[in-house]
């Protein structure tokens, strides 16, 4: 079965250094999405993507975050200056024309120290 | 605004006997719904989904949900635990709109499964 594929797993990053989240998503999918999930709350909707563009972002997504799709098979999240609040689990996710599920990624573990 | 409301952030069972976790949502227009499970130091992994089809819908593992529109309500349920069924899972609503759907979760039930 498909799977979307993430990397790396776990990630300790120094505050206000850059991080960079690789995601590979399912290779046929045109929609894709990163959400996160700090220990103990929701999964929150971070940004989608479609056409090589961001489609909508929340209000979590501020100028510190940004995506990009550079070749067509990865999918990447930069936080340009983390702060310790942005330790979390990332999710990456992708889904198909007319998907109504979300195939996601296992997560990166990103602890800002 | 689409929202989740899982009514229970803990529930306990014996192996063996049914599980019930609660789901109730908001939503504007006609809504998509899932069952996401995560087990510990795991990705989500989709159980079942409900599109508009049958509004009863049977998941992976023995899983499955009704969609009850009077109610609002999705609760999912399986017949006999598992010690394996121990895990998070999640009530997701999803408004497909533009092509695309942003989901929306609750804030999660926490299953245990005693022996």
């Amino acid at each position: 079965e498909p799977e979307v594929t993430q990397t790396p797993s776990h990630q300790v990053t120094q505050m206000g250094q850059e991080v960079i989240l690789r995601c590979v998503p399912i290779s046929n999918h045109l929609y894709f999405y990163w959400y996160r999930q700090i220990l103990g709350q929701k999964v929150e909707f971070l940004v989608s993507f479609y056409n090589n563009e961001i489609s909508e972002k929340s209000e979590i997504f501020d100028d510190q975050f940004s995506v990009e799709r550079p070749d067509g098979s990865n999918f990447t999240l930069k936080i340009r200056s983390t702060k310790l609040e942005d330790s979390a689990m990332y999710f990456c996710a992708s889904t198909g024309e007319s998907d109504y599920g979300y195939t996601f990624g296992s997560g990166t573990r990103l602890t800002v120290v | 605004a689409q929202s989740v409301t899982q009514l229970d952030s803990h529930v306990s069972v014996s192996e063996g006997t049914p599980v019930l976790l609660r789901c109730n949502y908001s939503s504007s227009y006609s809504p998509s719904l899932f069952w996401y499970v995560q087990h510990p130091n795991k990705g989500l992994q989709l159980l079942l989904k409900y599109t508009s089809a049958a509004t009863l819908v049977k998941g992976i593992n023995g899983f499955e949900a009704e969609f009850k529109k009077s109610e609002t309500s999705f609760h999912l349920t399986k017949p006999s635990a598992h010690m394996s069924d121990a895990a998070e899972y999640f009530c997701v609503v999803s408004d497909r709109f533009a092509g695309y759907n942003k989901l929306i979760f609750g804030a999660g039930t926490r299953l245990a499964v005693h022996p």
